[in-house]
């Protein structure tokens, strides 16, 4: 059974990064598509990136492509997620969150499940 | 990418009483999307995927239905432990998109 385990909170200053982990227990890292979902309070939760189910690639969305780097260490089943350049808006809660991969209209996607418990990361001055 | 809008924002019921949450896409996406429930403190859980199949462990009186554009999730009678947030999530391309979620509070 997979597991996810986090680092813990966080908090930074507008213009610093962030780099928090995930240990993945249970299954091997690259037979895995771990992504990293964040959690604003009073909105819906927003896909940030991860690894592509297709090729194990990293896949961005678009609004965090060029601030957000997505890492994994397979010798210790950890993924990385470092996110630069924080605002006051990056203020939430991260999860990663492994992907159940099947197969889409046009390609992999799924959803996500099971979840790591979530590091909180603020953003103040 | 594809906008998916939730309804009612909240929902106040009763133990006992029927919930119905919507989920509207922004374009069909056939029948991939899940629900999901938020408690404070919590991750989410996942209850649904791909429409209407129960995730393990989530009981039967969480229902999903819809095809296209068009969803819901019923809770067919609210235990206590059932008062959350809940957030639809489609599958049908990437991005992967949430819904903004639909409070069930109790009345």
């Amino acid at each position: 059974q997979v597991h996810l385990v986090q680092s813990g909170a966080e908090v930074r200053r507008p213009g610093a990064s962030v780099k928090v982990s995930c240990k993945v227990s249970g299954y091997s890292l690259t037979e895995m598509s771990v992504q990293w979902v964040r959690h604003a309070a009073g909105k819906g939760p927003e896909w940030m990136g991860g690894f592509d189910p297709d090729d194990h690639e990293t896949l961005y969305a678009q609004r965090f492509q060029g601030r957000l780097t997505v890492t994994e260490d397979t010798s210790t089943g950890t993924v990385y997620m470092e996110l630069r350049s924080l605002t006051f808006d990056d203020t939430a809660m991260y999860y990663c969150a492994s992907l159940e991969v099947v197969p889409a209209a046009v390609g992999l996607t799924g959803w996500f499940d099971p979840w790591g418990q979530g590091t909180q990361v603020t953003v103040s001055s | 990418e594809i906008v998916l809008t939730q309804s009612p924002a909240t929902l106040s019921l009763f133990p006992g009483e029927r919930a119905t949450l919507s989920c509207r896409a922004s374009q069909s996406v056939t029948r991939y999307l899940a629900w999901y429930q938020k408690k404070p403190g919590q991750a989410p859980r996942l209850l649904i995927h791909d429409t209407f199949n129960r995730a393990t462990g989530i009981p039967a009186r969480f229902s999903g239905g819809g095809f296209g554009t068009d969803f819901t999730l019923t809770i067919s009678s609210l235990e206590s432990e059932d008062f959350a947030i809940y957030y639809c999530q489609q599958r049908y391309k990437w991005p992967l998109t949430f819904g903004g979620g639909t409070t069930v509070e109790i009345k």
